[in-house]
């Protein structure tokens, strides 16, 4: 079946750190994947997306690559800050293409940037 | 553009009693989902409409949930004889659905239900 893995947090780091969150999937074919963020008392946003393997999805200083050959899809960002605190969620689409009928969710991974 | 909006944004309701949710999604969308969202849990899918067809149901949806679209513009989500384990928020999404492209899935601020 299609399933996303994502590190457990909270992940805590100070301003101008570096930043991974990690993500792994499994799933047929050439899912489609997605970060999505939810900041505190807001809804859930999309952060960035690839469509197919190894393209780099990229916003708000924040990258993640598709990667067939490790099913990886891990968050970046060079220089957190302390607006970047959030929840932050990995997804797949199981079509290909980007065109989604519905996202399979990771269980979120809590972000906390102490300035 | 004012965004997918969801009332009420929270619900207290007693076990046994039916509830019923609604979704406005961004006008022209022609593609409208529900989640659940359960505390420390990501998003589950449990259904999603092509204009007011409903093309997908979860296996998460049991016979006590039942959702509609009926002019293809709003939804809604309606529990029936609620029980504590329905307590969750409960997210809509919409999206333009465009054969061959790809199409972002623009989520609303969800409404909580708490059963008791």
């Amino acid at each position: 079946g299609n399933s996303v893995t994502q590190m457990e947090g909270p992940v805590t780091l100070s301003e101008e750190a570096f930043l991974t969150i990690n993500c792994t999937y499994t799933a047929t074919g050439y899912p489609s994947l997605f970060w999505y963020v939810q900041y505190p008392g807001e809804g859930l946003q999309l952060l960035l997306k690839a469509t197919k393997a190894d393209d780099k999805g990229s916003n708000k200083g924040f990258e993640a690559t598709y990667r067939k050959e490790t099913t990886s899809f891990h968050l970046e960002k060079g220089s957190v800050q302390v607006s970047d605190s959030a929840v932050y969620f990995c997804a797949l689409s199981p079509l290909s293409g980007g065109a989604t009928n519905k996202l399979i969710f990771g269980t979120g991974t809590l972000l906390a940037v102490q300035p | 553009d004012t965004g997918v909006s969801q009332n009420p944004r929270h619900k207290i309701t007693k076990r046994g009693q039916n509830v019923t949710f609604r979704c406005d999604p961004i006008s022209e969308h022609n593609r409208l989902y529900w989640y659940r969202q359960t505390l420390g849990q990501g998003p589950e899918f449990l259904t999603y409409f092509q204009n007011e067809a409903q093309l997908e149901k979860s296996r998460l949806l049991s016979d006590r949930f039942s959702a509609e679209r009926p002019k293809g513009s709003f939804s809604t989500l309606e529990i029936q004889r609620t029980e504590q384990g329905d307590s969750a928020m409960y997210l809509c999404a919409s999206s333009l659905g465009e054969l061959g492209s790809t199409d972002t899935q623009y989520f609303g601020p969800g409404t909580r239900l708490t059963v008791l």
